[in-house]
């Protein structure tokens, strides 16, 4: 069935580092959404990409859609103790009224 | 405008009871989405309803249910519990009608199984 892939599970990085993630999709995608889960809350979106090759820009965050529309990523630079959390990106199902997730990536500043 | 409720926040029940949760969406959306968020998971879509209309349904067993009613608010309801249920629930609804859409979170219920 249609799955929609993101590594790494976990980061680590240093405060000022700067943080990546992945997401692959088995099927091409309208669209793909990035959310963001604090520690103890809920998914807020963050963004939507719907273009092939789109880059998007919300201050230090940098979000991309693939041009084949099966992969994204978002790219943090110099991380700040805010950006703490879970990110997960989502993608419509074929049926178009359900969003598969991907497994979410940890983002985690090291002390 | 409101953001979206969920009742009630924390629930602990015991196994083989069942439970209810209820979640109002934002004024003016018709779709609520449940979905299960285990430690460490990803978020597990349960169903999606439209006006009063499941719509979609994930790879739960059918001890899973819900509803939604003419106002768009929704309930989920989960027979027979097992441990294995203990998660967070979280509702989400949209605006919009043909596509999934952007989707505002409440802040879930926290359902513990002992």
């Amino acid at each position: 069935g249609q799955q929609v892939m993101q590594i790494p599970q976990y980061q680590h990085v240093q405060e000022g580092e700067d943080f990546t993630t992945y997401c692959n999709s088995s099927t091409t995608l309208s669209n793909i959404q990035w959310y963001k889960q604090r520690p103890g809350g809920h998914p807020v979106f963050l963004i939507q990409l719907v273009k092939s090759g789109e880059v998007k820009k919300q201050k230090r965050l940098t979000f991309q859609f693939g041009e084949a529309k099966k992969n994204s990523s978002l790219h943090i630079t110099a991380t700040q103790t805010t950006d703490v959390g879970t990110y997960f990106c989502a993608g419509p199902k074929d049926s178009n009224y359900q969003l598969i997730w991907g497994a979410g990536t940890k983002l985690i500043i090291k002390p | 405008k409101a953001g979206v409720t969920q009742t009630p926040r924390y629930l602990i029940k015991t196994r083989g009871q069942q439970v209810t949760l209820s979640c109002s969406p934002i004024s003016g959306h018709r779709s609520v989405s449940w979905y299960q968020q285990t430690p460490g998971q990803g978020l597990q879509f349960l169903f999606e309803y439209f006006s009063e209309t499941q719509r979609n349904k994930g790879n739960f067993p059918g001890r899973f249910s819900g509803r939604q009613f003419s106002n768009s608010r929704s309930e989920m309801n989960v027979s027979t519990l097992e441990l294995g249920d203990s998660a967070l629930y979280l509702c989400a609804s949209s605006s919009r009608l043909t596509d999934p859409g952007e989707q505002f979170f409440g802040p879930g219920t926290r359902l513990t199984v002992l």
